[in-house]
């Protein structure tokens, strides 16, 4: 599965638009782009999840660009309750026993 | 339609004790995948069941075992615990074929901590 980076930690404020970009140069063509947030002493919960160009829905936007080399989770507006880990996960869509690689996700801090 | 839980919530054992975990898929979903996260880390897949086979493991050695009940349920048994064992375990139950996306569904996870 390819290998993701990304930063290890972001700050932000209330109501600023938050972007985490993740790297993922070795992506193969059957790859999808999926990102998770956790919150402390929870479960990964399920964000989005792209395979080019731009995506959207009611919490996020996902931007690819053509090369799928890396991708942008976009937070409008962030507010204090978005403060939590977010990961970036490259894989196919039916990964050989379904499983989920997470690499150290990005810690975001959202301030008042 | 109900998520997927785990008991207990808390757990202190003692170095080679052993410990067993328990899940309860969500509602629909007959694969279970378990995953420890140790402070700081991202999740790591430990290993996977469906149909009360397992399918798919991670690197993890075979002192971590598993068990699927024909309701979906599932255990995660750990014997002879190290003090590295200290961890979240999360469970995830899926439907098969939905892979990397939003079909899986994780439990907020038993914290066991070895002392």
């Amino acid at each position: 599965l390819a290998k993701t980076t990304q930063p290890i930690s972001m700050d932000s404020y209330e109501g600023q638009e938050v972007n985490i970009t993740c790297s993922h140069n070795n992506i193969a063509t059957n790859d999808y782009i999926t990102w998770y947030q956790q919150f402390p002493s929870q479960g990964p919960r399920f964000i989005i999840q792209g395979y080019k160009t731009k995506v959207t829905n009611e919490v996020a936007s996902l931007f690819i660009p053509a090369d799928r080399k890396s991708s942008t989770l976009s937070l409008p507006r962030v507010s204090l309750s978005d403060t939590a880990v977010y990961y970036c996960l490259v894989g196919p869509y039916k990964a050989a026993g379904n499983k989920l690689t997470f690499g150290g996700g990005t810690r975001v801090l959202v301030k008042p | 339609e109900t998520g997927v839980t785990q008991s207990p919530t808390h757990l202190i054992k003692t170095r080679g004790q052993q410990v067993t975990l328990r899940c309860s898929s969500q509602s629909g979903h007959n694969t279970v995948s378990w995953y420890q996260q140790a402070l700081g880390q991202g999740p790591q897949f430990i290993f996977q069941y469906y149909r009360e086979e397992e399918n798919g493991r991670g690197n993890f050695p075979p002192r971590f075992s598993g068990l699927q009940f024909p309701n979906y349920s599932s255990e995660l048994n750990v014997n002879a615990l190290e003090l590295d064992d200290s961890a979240l375990y999360l469970c995830a139950s899926s439907v098969p074929g939905q892979g990397t996306n939003y079909g899986y569904t994780f439990g907020s996870g038993t914290r066991l901590t070895v002392v």
